[in-house]
């Protein structure tokens, strides 16, 4: 499976921008971008996904680098209900890899 | 509210007792999921289920038994438990398996701790 790389850590102050990266150098052409986060005594809880181009939902936006060997999610006007860990995951459209892995994720604090 | 309802919150089981989880979801789902969440680990996939048929098991002990009697529920049956075992079990759902462009939604967990 392909893997991604997060800082295991990241701290930001409260209503400002936050650009959270992931590394996924080894990404195959089938594998969509995932980004989940889970607040502090809850199951993840889904964020935003795309294969090739910038997404925007409500949440976030997520850039996805020209080559995809990277991305970023960005949390356009964090608030202290972001303060969670944020994880990054590549899913295979191809059938029989929906494995949906997790690794260490990123471990957001908000500063009030 | 994610649709994905997981019962009992809680959980305190003997080592010798038996006991069951229960992942309910209607999501119009075809896949399901079971994870396990150790305090300071990652989330470790243990089993998965597309239309009922169980397509992964991540090399999980016998001692945990998942049911998926229908795309709706599944079931994590548990017995003769280590402390170790003691963790967050997570459900989840998403579209059938071979659709990488959908989320998963997951369930609040059961936090069992095994005396």
């Amino acid at each position: 499976d392909a893997k991604t790389t997060q800082p295991n850590s990241m701290e930001s102050n409260e209503e400002e921008p936050v650009h959270l990266p992931c590394n996924h150098s080894t990404i195959s052409g089938t594998d969509y971008i995932h980004w989940y986060r889970q607040l502090p005594s809850q199951g993840p809880e889904y964020v935003i996904h795309g294969l090739t181009s910038n997404v925007n939902n409500r949440m976030a936006s997520l850039a996805i680098a020209e080559d995809r060997k990277s991305s970023t999610l960005i949390l356009h006007r964090a608030t202290l209900r972001d303060a969670a860990v944020y994880y990054c995951i590549l899913r295979d459209l191809g059938f029989g890899n929906e494995k949906l892995t997790f690794g260490t994720g990123t471990r957001l604090t908000i500063i009030p | 509210e994610t649709g994905v309802t997981q019962t009992p919150r809680h959980l305190v089981m003997g080592m010798t007792n038996k006991k069951s989880l229960k992942c309910e979801q209607h999501l119009g789902h075809n896949a399901m999921y079971w994870y396990k969440q150790s305090a300071k680990k990652p989330l470790e996939l243990m089993f998965v289920y597309n239309f009922k048929e169980q397509t992964e098991n991540n090399s999980v002990p016998s001692r945990f038994s998942p049911e998926c009697p229908n795309s709706s529920h599944l079931f994590l049956h548990l017995h003769t438990l280590q402390p170790e075992d003691s963790a967050l079990y997570l459900c989840a759902s998403s579209q059938e398996i071979g659709t990488g462009n959908t989320e998963a939604f997951f369930g609040q967990g059961t936090r069992l701790t095994v005396v």
